[in-house]
């Protein structure tokens, strides 16, 4: 059964300073990571999808995949206040059938 | 765009009572998932599906059922409502790839 950890578990940092979150994974064979976030027990949206390893940027939001260390991050650039919330790590198991499983979160606060 | 409906959006139930949260989405899409966010752990895999009229136990199943009678619906129950499944109840589906979530269910039981 896979296992996703997160951390740190809360994070705060200042508008404009870089934002580092991270996940391990415990199965080597995935092949399907996503980060996403969520903003007061509200939906969830996808900030970034990666595939394989080395970095996939979206807009202020780069991924980090190092499978070898069952390490992925999220490094978010120039945060802002409204980018305030839970983000959550999910990670899915090279079939197609294995449903994804996510970390605990992080939670970040951008200070003004 | 895509889309995943669930109702009730909130739900008060008593132990011991059934209680059936209900998941519809019009994204043709082969699987749906259930699961449950307690504060502390995330989201937490109850039961999913890859098909119509089939469904495959997650990691917390105990004390909860699923069904999926139909490719846009999938519903989970809860024949015996304990205190510990106070939690929100989230919904998804997905072509394999990216999870479309709906806005979820939050259950109080009492």
């Amino acid at each position: 059964q896979q296992k996703v950890q997160q951390s740190p578990e809360s994070l705060t940092v200042s508008e404009g300073a870089m934002a580092s979150l991270n996940c391990t994974f415990s199965d080597g064979t995935s092949n399907n990571f996503r980060w996403y976030r969520q903003h007061s027990a509200k939906g969830l949206e996808v900030l970034v999808s990666i595939f394989s390893d080395g970095e996939k940027e979206e807009g202020r939001f780069t991924a980090h995949l190092n499978r070898a260390n069952l390490h992925v991050s999220l490094h978010i650039r120039e945060p802002q206040p409204s980018d305030s919330a839970v983000y959550l790590c999910a990670v899915r198991g090279r079939n197609n059938n294995n449903a994804p499983r996510f970390g605990a979160g992080t939670k970040l606060s951008v200070k003004p | 765009e895509a889309a995943v409906t669930q109702s009730p959006r909130s739900k008060v139930a008593v132990t011991g009572g059934k209680v059936t949260l209900s998941c519809h989405q019009t994204n043709n899409h082969d699987y749906m998932y259930w699961y449950r966010q307690d504060t502390g752990h995330g989201l937490r895999l109850i039961h999913y599906s890859y098909v119509a009229d089939s469904t495959e136990k997650g990691d917390i199943p105990d004390g909860y059922k699923a069904s999926r009678p139909s490719q846009e619906n999938f519903s989970l129950i809860l024949e015996l409502a304990s205190l510990s499944q106070t939690a929100v109840y989230f919904c998804a589906s997905s072509t394999g790839k990216t999870l479309y979530f709906g806005s979820g269910t939050r259950l109080t039981v009492l």
